[in-house]
């Protein structure tokens, strides 16, 4: 079945720094992929669509200069989260859909978790 | 806008006991898509079922099986004869069905809060 990877798969960083997470599909083309972010204990909550050849469409209350999308491919996405802080460290997922008609056919990637110290 | 509840927060059950996860979605789209997805401790989400708003028969896969219920906008899950390794947290989702003007709203899910299931020996 389709898969879609993620790198790296956890991340320590100091305060201040930027991390980039790459979101892959390994054998379709996604001209839509997906982040979402997970805190400890609590749901997953889309951030933004990240859209290829196009400029990402963000979530209301998440800052696009601070979370930078780049969706440079039909198998690559980004995620760049510069000046990182403490209160970012999270879980952050992708998803791709695999159909060009509805999103029924959604998946995941195994997350990259992030620790900002 | 969209929006999921998964009113039971954590549930604990004995091994062999069934178990049912309760959901209830509201939206306003007629068409639309409803998932049920299982996280372990690692993190990964694993996909269990997809059902589209047209489709309400319900379905069974082994100890698993799902309930929808256009009326009451609920799509329940149950767990028979409970394992320990079913012992994770488990999400309900709702998706639109189709992209909207302009795509950027195409395929987003919208997660319920998570229910945590342990299953204890």
């Amino acid at each position: 079945g389709a898969v879609v990877s993620q790198h790296p798969s956890w991340v320590i960083c100091k305060s201040g720094t930027s991390v980039k997470i790459e979101c892959r599909s390994l054998d379709f083309q996604a001209t839509t992929m997906f982040w979402y972010r997970q805190f400890p204990k609590q749901s997953l909550m889309l951030m933004a669509t990240s859209n290829e050849g196009s400029k990402a469409t963000y979530e209301q209350g998440v800052e696009k200069d601070k979370f930078l999308i780049n969706h440079a491919s039909l198998t690559l996405s980004t995620l760049t989260v510069t000046s990182a802080h403490p209160e970012d460290s999270s879980f952050y997922i992708c998803s791709a859909p695999t159909s060009g008609r509805a999103s029924y056919e959604q998946y995941f990637g195994p997350g990259t978790r992030l620790t900002v110290t | 806008a969209q929006k999921v509840t998964q009113a039971q927060t954590e549930i604990s059950v004995v091994e062999k006991e069934d178990v049912t996860l309760d959901c209830v979605y509201e939206t306003r789209d007629t068409t639309y898509y409803l998932f049920w997805y299982k996280q372990p401790p690692s993190g990964e989400l694993v996909f269990l079922i997809r059902r589209n708003s047209f489709d309400e028969q319900n379905e069974i896969s082994g100890r698993y099986s799902w309930n929808f219920q256009k009326s009451t906008s609920s799509f329940n899950f149950t767990i028979t004869a409970s394992q320990v390794v079913d012992s994770a947290v488990y999400f309900c989702a709702l998706s639109e069905a189709r992209g909207k003007a302009g795509g950027t709203s195409y395929g987003k899910l919208t997660f319920g809060q998570g229910t945590i299931l342990t299953v204890h020996p």
